[in-house]
């Protein structure tokens, strides 16, 4: 089975903190995504990488930056964490071609004060 | 542009009770995927259909394709409470991106 594992489930910073969510999968997937679910908005893409130093915007990246050093790992960075970053984020990777089947964490509720 | 619309947006039922969710587009899909998220963790993906007017059936949850490819149905025959949850059907027409709406919020009620 696919296990994608996130760093904290739960996470309370302060603002302007530097913040770091990491992810992992054990999976050998290329492509990895970070996304946000606030109430009544869904789930929605931050950034998203096809592979290994590769990354691009999804459609909020603005306060975020991400970097994939290694293929298992994706780490998202808030570079300046606001309150409006307050929200639950979850990670996913996906098997290149296939039928763009993703898989996720658990999630990591953050809390910016 | 969510292409894919869910019906309908909340349901609370008791136990026992049969419901069905649906996915409806007007445009075709190669496959599309069903995903169920508990409250408090990540979506799990449940089944992925690809063949129109497939059926795929998961313990007491049937699956369907449209003939035509443009929607899908989720069935739950003698819902529990651990069925409760958000249920999403993803948009998966842009490349390698997923588009989620809001889905389906199932409550189950004991």
């Amino acid at each position: 089975d696919v296990k994608v594992t996130q760093s904290s489930r739960y996470l309370v910073k302060r603002t302007g903190e530097k913040v770091f969510l990491e992810c992992v999968q054990d999976m050998d997937h290329e492509n990895m995504f970070w996304y946000r679910q606030d109430p009544g908005l869904g789930l929605r893409l931050i950034y998203f990488s096809y592979d290994v130093k590769m990354k691009e915007k999804g459609d909020i990246p603005e306060g975020y930056s991400v970097s994939r050093e290694k293929k298992e790992r994706f780490s998202l960075i808030l570079e300046s964490a606001s309150t409006n970053q307050t929200s639950m984020y979850l990670c996913a990777s996906r098997l290149a071609g296939g039928y763009n089947e993703q898989f996720f964490g658990p999630g990591t509720r953050l809390t910016v004060l | 542009t969510q292409l894919l619309e869910q019906s309908p947006q909340f349901l609370s039922i008791q136990e026992g009770e049969n419901l069905t969710v649906y996915c409806n587009s007007s445009s075709v899909f190669s496959s599309l995927q069903w995903y169920r998220q508990e409250p408090g963790e990540g979506p799990v993906l449940l089944v992925t259909v690809v063949t129109g007017g497939e059926v795929k059936k998961l313990k007491r949850l049937t699956f369907q394709f449209g003939d035509a490819r443009k929607d899908s149905s989720l069935h739950i025959t003698a819902a529990q409470p651990g069925d409760t949850g958000l249920y999403l059907c993803p948009d998966n027409n842009a490349g390698n991106m997923l588009t989620f709406g809001g889905g389906t919020r199932l409550m189950v009620k004991p």
